[in-house]
């Protein structure tokens, strides 16, 4: 019973390098998310999918591109990280309508130096 | 941008005090309003979920109350415990959009 499952769980990239997050839901949910968590700021919507082939931005979707593979799959790439993209990375899904809850995986800390 | 604020940044009470905690949101639009209690290095993990005016919910010590028509919910915790210690988050959820609060974080002091 994997739920959300997030590679990697650690990752150290230099200034410019590319990298793309992986997450991954078992739970046939429709809707699937990526947050930031920066210290004070909670967690901060960076792009969400309603369902396969869509996409949309969120609160902080710059520096960010994401692709919604399948009905199981959400990926978050950087481009050419930078300093402030240092955060930790939280994928979510959830049933369609607003009243069910989220689950979440275990998150990725990124670090770009 | 839909806003959703939370109050005190932070909170330290001792073991068995009671406390709350207050999620504010936009009145307009309102669909559901979700707590979440996150545990260091562990994943937000839902606590109650909320869709009505007046709708109270409880689960052990904890519990919530919802006003739509103000735009606020409250989280209380009565009697907290150490185990208690997290930060609270609350998130607005739209039909597929889904905003979180910046957090409260909790210390229960024994």
């Amino acid at each position: 019973n994997a739920g959300v499952t997030q590679t990697p769980k650690f990752q150290v990239l230099k200034t410019g390098q590319s990298m793309t997050l992986q997450c991954a839901q078992d739970m046939n949910h429709n809707s699937m998310y990526w947050y930031r968590q920066d210290p004070g700021m909670g967690l901060r919507l960076i792009y969400y999918s309603a369902s396969e082939g869509t996409t949309d931005k969120g609160e902080v979707p710059n520096g960010y591109n994401v692709s919604r593979l399948n009905k199981r799959e959400f990926s978050l790439r950087l481009e050419s990280a930078a300093p402030s993209q240092t955060s930790v990375y939280f994928c979510a899904s959830k049933r369609d309508r607003g009243d069910t809850e989220a689950f979440f995986g275990q998150g990725t800390r990124l670090t770009v130096v | 941008i839909l806003n959703v604020e939370q109050s005190p940044q932070s909170l330290h009470v001792q073991e068995g005090d009671s406390t709350n905690f207050t999620c504010s949101f936009p009145s307009s639009n309102f669909y559901a309003l979700h707590w979440y209690r996150w545990e260091t290095a562990k994943s937000p993990e839902a606590l109650f979920v909320m869709t009505l005016n007046g709708d109270e919910k409880k689960k052990g010590r904890i519990s919530a109350t919802l006003n739509t028509k103000e735009g606020y919910s409250y989280l209380y915790i009565k009697g907290s415990q150490p185990e208690d210690s997290a930060t609270y988050l609350c998130a607005l959820g739209g039909t597929y959009k889904y905003i979180f609060g910046t957090g409260t974080r909790l210390k229960v002091l024994a």
